[in-house]
């Protein structure tokens, strides 16, 4: 059964700083993988989704990679500000149309 | 913008209470799911529908049913609540079309059972 893991489950950084967000999956046939971001008490956001064909994705200051031989991805946030605070949640799909296995999230605040 | 609407932002029920969840989609959506978020377990899947009148068990489902009687609407059902069904319930939708699998949440249903 898949796993999704996020390490750290909580990060701090001051603005301005260029960050990376990890996630890392047990079961490498993967279909896609997303990441979503959550504000406090709100529902999830899709930020970018990656086919298991491509390597990554960009949307603005946000670049997200896919290594499936290592059962790894990452979330790159450039420049971040303090607006970037939210939790970020990566999730996996293991086939055309099943449910996504999500990770706990990483809570990250970005200080002024 | 694709759009999942709940209707209820934050219920309080007593315990034993049937309470019902709805979900409304606007974007024809084929699949549509229930998760719970509580912390530090993070979501966890409920229920899900492929299609009218279908339904899937997730991986908590006991304590709850579903009902999907139009593509719209999925709709969450606790037949008794306990207080252990306080929390987070969030409704996801997403197209069943290969390659194009974005999940669309709604804004959630905080309840609190007493």
């Amino acid at each position: 059964k898949q796993e999704v893991t996020q390490i750290p489950a909580a990060l701090s950084v001051p603005e301005g700083e260029n960050l990376v967000l990890n996630c890392s999956f047990t079961d490498s046939a993967i279909y896609n993988l997303q990441w979503f971001r959550q504000d406090p008490g709100k529902g999830l956001t899709s930020l970018l989704l990656i086919q298991s064909s491509q390597r990554e994705q960009t949307s603005g200051r946000l670049n997200a990679s896919l290594d499936k031989s290592s059962g790894r991805s990452t979330l790159y946030i450039a420049a971040s500000q303090p607006g970037d605070s939210a939790t970020y949640l990566c999730a996996s799909m293991n086939s055309g149309n099943t449910p996504l296995v999500f990770g706990k999230g990483t809570r990250l605040s970005v200080i002024a | 913008d694709v759009k999942v609407t709940q209707s209820s932002r934050y219920l309080v029920k007593r315990t034993g209470e049937k309470v019902f969840l709805e979900c409304v989609q606007d974007m024809d959506h084929e699949n549509m799911f229930w998760y719970r978020q509580d912390p530090g377990l993070g979501l966890r899947l409920i229920y899900f529908s492929y299609d009218v009148k279908m339904k899937e068990k997730g991986d908590i489902p006991e304590g709850y049913s579903v009902s999907r009687e139009k593509k719209e609407r999925f709709s969450l059902i606790l037949e008794s609540a306990s207080t252990n069904q306080t929390s987070m319930y969030l409704c996801a939708s997403r197209t069943g079309r290969p390659g194009a699998n974005v999940l669309t949440f709604g804004a959630g249903s905080r309840l609190t059972v007493l």
